[in-house]
């Protein structure tokens, strides 16, 4: 079973700084087959990134996905007061799903 | 466009089994597997399994083996996720969720509350 790690858990950050939240897999995962979503209290998740880098439709360009084998990032390269929220990967394997614990961005 | 809609919230007493539904639309229903996702109060996302719509087939979490039970009605493009021998620590929102081309749907949550 994959396991996924996100860190840090809580990032502290003031608007317009950039947030890096980082997702380690326990083993190697195809970069095809890995989201990264947003959620907010009382909202389902929300598609962000797949395919490890692509932005769902209707994402700002301000969020952006990249890495592979068992490290994956995602950057929000100027926070928005909207952008303060839990952020989760997720693997989609061919079998099963597997989430990240989530990373928490908080206003500093 | 893909839309999944959710039953209603359930208040559900320890012991009883509660059955959320998830109505699927805007694309074939048996080309792709449903999933359920849920997460406890305050807590993270949790797969608990899928269902392949057009075989019935299913695969399970672990950890709820035995107790949840995934169906469908392709008559009516519905999944419906039972989870039986319900705990206080089954209290959360459970979601359906596909993955339709490239892109991963989701309904809009069921919250379940279990509660004596």
């Amino acid at each position: 079973e994959i396991v996924l790690t996100q860190s840090p858990g809580t990032l502290s950050l003031s608007p317009g700084e950039r947030a890096t939240l980082s997702c380690r897999a326990s083993q190697s995962i195809s970069s095809s087959s890995l989201a990264w979503y947003q959620q907010k209290p009382g909202q389902a998740p929300r598609l962000l990134i797949y395919g490890a880098s692509s932005r769902a439709a209707g994402i700002p360009d301000r969020f952006s996905g990249s890495g592979s084998g068992t490290g994956f990032t995602l950057i929000i390269s100027s926070l928005e007061p909207e952008d303060f929220a839990v952020y989760y990967c997720q693997h989609y394997g061919t079998s099963s799903w597997t989430f990240g614990q989530g990373t928490k961005v908080e206003i500093k | 466009q893909v839309q999944l809609v959710q039953s209603g919230a359930e208040v559900k007493k320890p012991g009883a089994s509660v059955n959320v539904s998830c109505k699927a639309s805007g694309y074939t229903f048996i080309g792709y597997y449903i999933h359920w996702v849920r997460q406890a109060p305050g807590q993270g996302l949790e797969w608990m399994g899928r269902i392949n719509p057009k075989s019935g087939d299913t695969n399970y979490a672990q950890n709820f083996q035995g107790r949840v039970t995934m169906t469908r009605d392709t008559s009516i493009s519905t999944a419906y996720m039972e989870l039986s021998s319900l705990r206080s620590d089954d209290t959360a929102v459970y979601y359906c969720a596909n993955l339709v081309s490239t892109v991963i749907y989701w309904g809009q949550g069921a919250l379940v509350t279990v509660s004596s």
